[in-house]
Formats: C-alpha cells, structure tokens, sequence
C-alpha cells in the first residue's frame, strides 16, 4: 500500500521567506510526528499529533515553526520568517495506535535557506 | 536531559566481516527501537525491544536490549553491500508518557567494501 508522501521533496527559500511542509500520512494511522534531522545526526523531535489534536510541541525550535492537522489526516509544518539554521531534512511520521513506537516515515523534504 | 548515544560513529568493513553498533541511554527506557536509514533515504523501522536482556534475530542481524534497559546492540553477522547505511537507535522519552516521542541516537554509518 501507499506510505507516508511528502511534500515538496526539495526547497530552496530565501532568507526571511515562509514555507509550508506537506505530509499525508498512512490512512488509518492516529498518530502523526514531526522530525528535523541536520546531516550526519539523527532525527529529532519536532511535534506529535493524534488525530487532529497536537498532543506536544515541545520540540519546535521556536515560535516560527507551527503545525496542524485540522482533519486528522494530511498534516503542515510551517516556517516563518525561514534562517540559515533552519536548513534541514523535514520528516514526517505516522504510526498504529498502540505501536506509537514503528513509526513509518516518508522521505523527507529538504529544506535549504539561503 | 535524556541523552541516546551511539558509537562509533562510523564504521568501515570489508564484505564478509561482521559489525556491531551499541547504544547507551542516560535513563532506563521502557523500550527500544532500531531503524536503518540507507544513504539518500528515510530512517525504515527494524526491530522493537521491550524485555530486559532481551534477543531478537533477524536473519544476520542480532539485536540485544541490556539487563538494565540502559543499553542496546546491534550485531551484523557476514555483512553484504546491502547492509549500507546509517543504523539508529531510538528510546521513548521518559517525560513524554506514551505518546511515541522518541530520542534518536546520532547513528552508526556503516560502509562496506566489496
């Protein structure tokens, strides 16, 4: 079956420019997370959906990032006013009820701010 | 705060040579999980372990969760080209409840000749 789409794939923004990230997760799976991953590291929390209601944003960098879900399904992250240290890959996730755990990601849209 | 990490960081082997990664948690952790993320790609979901001490197989692949639910290893019996990529370890966060927040170790790149 399908797994979890995003996008763009890629995105060039320039300084102070705001960007949307798309993610349509698996059909089916309640739970729906956001990672920033920087080369060489591993992801790194971002925030965490079930269905429609966001559950935790504790790890959003700072007050530009925002993210909904308002159906319960496609999810966006947005960026405003975009910096170079924004520069990353965006993943998004989605995972089973009760297997919060095997998360299934997609590919990722790499954001580079220039 | 809650700190996963992995050594060595890289790691080069000739086809045929085997290889391991180990992951320590700075807190006990509930479970642990290990996805592979090959080069260009998006980390893909290989394992969960839950018991202490426990050991799950996979093929040529080995995976041990320590007796004090602080550690973790991967082992790769007889590597092939295909076992490329980085090899992550991710444990919940222990603040965070059961939500499927989890802390990613900064990964095991594995590179190996033929």
């Amino acid at each position: 079956g399908a797994g979890v789409s995003q996008s763009p794939r890629y995105k060039v923004a320039k300084r102070g420019q705001d960007v949307a990230l798309r993610c349509d997760p698996i059909s089916g799976h309640v739970s729906l997370f956001w990672y920033q991953q920087a080369l060489g590291q591993g992801p790194e929390f971002l925030t965490y959906f079930q269905n429609e209601a966001q559950l935790d944003k504790s790890g959003l960098p700072s007050d530009r990032f925002f993210a909904e879900r308002p159906e319960g399904s496609v999810s966006t992250l947005k960026i405003q006013r975009t910096q170079q240290e924004d520069s990353a890959v965006y993943l998004c996730a989605s995972s089973l009820p009760g297997s919060y755990y095997e998360q299934y990601f997609g590919p990722g849209t790499r954001l580079t701010v220039t | 705060g809650q700190q996963v990490m992995q050594i060595p960081q890289y790691q080069h082997v000739q086809e045929g040579e085997d290889f391991t990664t180990y992951c320590n948690s700075s807190t006990t952790l509930s479970n642990i999980q290990w996805y592979k993320q090959r080069p260009g790609g998006h980390p893909v979901f290989l394992i969960q372990l839950v018991k202490s001490g426990e050991v799950k197989k996979q093929k040529r692949l080995t995976f041990q969760f320590g007796e004090a639910k602080k550690n973790s290893s991967l082992h790769i019996t007889a590597t092939q080209t295909t076992d490329v990529g980085t090899y992550f370890c991710a444990g919940p966060d222990m603040y965070s409840g059961n939500t499927g927040k989890l802390i990613f170790g900064q990964g095991t790149t594995l590179q190996v000749k033929p």
